[in-house]
């Protein structure tokens, strides 16, 4: 069975800062990667899609990387700001689950001005 | 336009009440999907339609009743409901269900509370 671990589950950095989210599978047999934003009691945007067989996506300040061997991602996001506090979830579309998406638990990340 | 639309926001029933949720989108997607969130857990999936038929059922009570009466629309039917079942309801669509490479986009969800 799929499991999706991020880690840290909660951030908390200056403004201007760089950071890097961390997302890890445990069944490296998947179809694509997806990262979502979150605002609170807000629904999910999606912010990149990385497909198997690619290595990284970029949109904006926002860049995903996918180790797929590894069972790994990364979401680095450069030069944070206020606008960018929210939960980030990761979430897998397995080979073995029916294309189903398995969820993180989101990384909470709080961009202090 | 990416849009999934959700009504209502909010809505609060009672144990014995009959209410649906309603999900909207325009863009031709042929998949679309009920997940359920609670609090500070990521969603959980409910049911997928695909081409308007019931493609997955993951184990829902059957207090929970979906309908997908054209392309465009999905209903989640709510029925004797229990106070655990208060959530986030998160309608989502994609373009098919069993094509791997596609994304998948959420609407802003319905806050349901059972009282």
């Amino acid at each position: 069975k799929q499991e999706v671990t991020q880690i840290p589950a909660a951030l908390s950095v200056p403004e201007g800062e760089n950071l890097v989210l961390n997302c890890s599978f445990t069944d490296s047999a998947i179809y694509n990667l997806q990262w979502f934003r979150q605002d609170p009691g807000k629904g999910l945007t999606s912010l990149l899609l990385i497909q198997s067989s690619q290595r990284e996506q970029t949109s904006g300040r926002l860049n995903a990387s996918l180790d797929k061997s590894s069972g790994r991602s990364t979401l680095y996001i450069a030069a944070s700001q206020p606008g960018d506090s929210a939960t980030y979830l990761c979430a897998v579309k397995g080979e073995t689950s029916g294309s189903r998406l398995t969820f993180g638990e989101g990384t909470q990340l709080t961009v202090n001005p | 336009d990416t849009e999934v639309t959700q009504t209502p926001k909010h809505l609060v029933m009672g144990m014995t009440n009959k209410k649906s949720l309603k999900c909207e989108q325009h863009m031709g997607h042929r998949a679309m999907y009920w997940y359920k969130q609670k609090a500070k857990k990521p969603p959980e999936l409910m049911f997928v339609y695909s081409y308007e038929k019931l493609s997955i059922n993951e184990s829902v009570p059957s207090r929970f009743s979906p309908e997908c009466p054209n392309s465009s629309l999905l209903n989640l039917h709510l029925h004797a409901l229990q106070p655990e079942d208060s959530a986030l309801y998160l309608c989502a669509s994609s373009q098919v269900y069993f094509v791997p490479g596609n994304t998948i986009y959420f609407g802003e969800g319905s806050w349901l509370t059972v009282v």
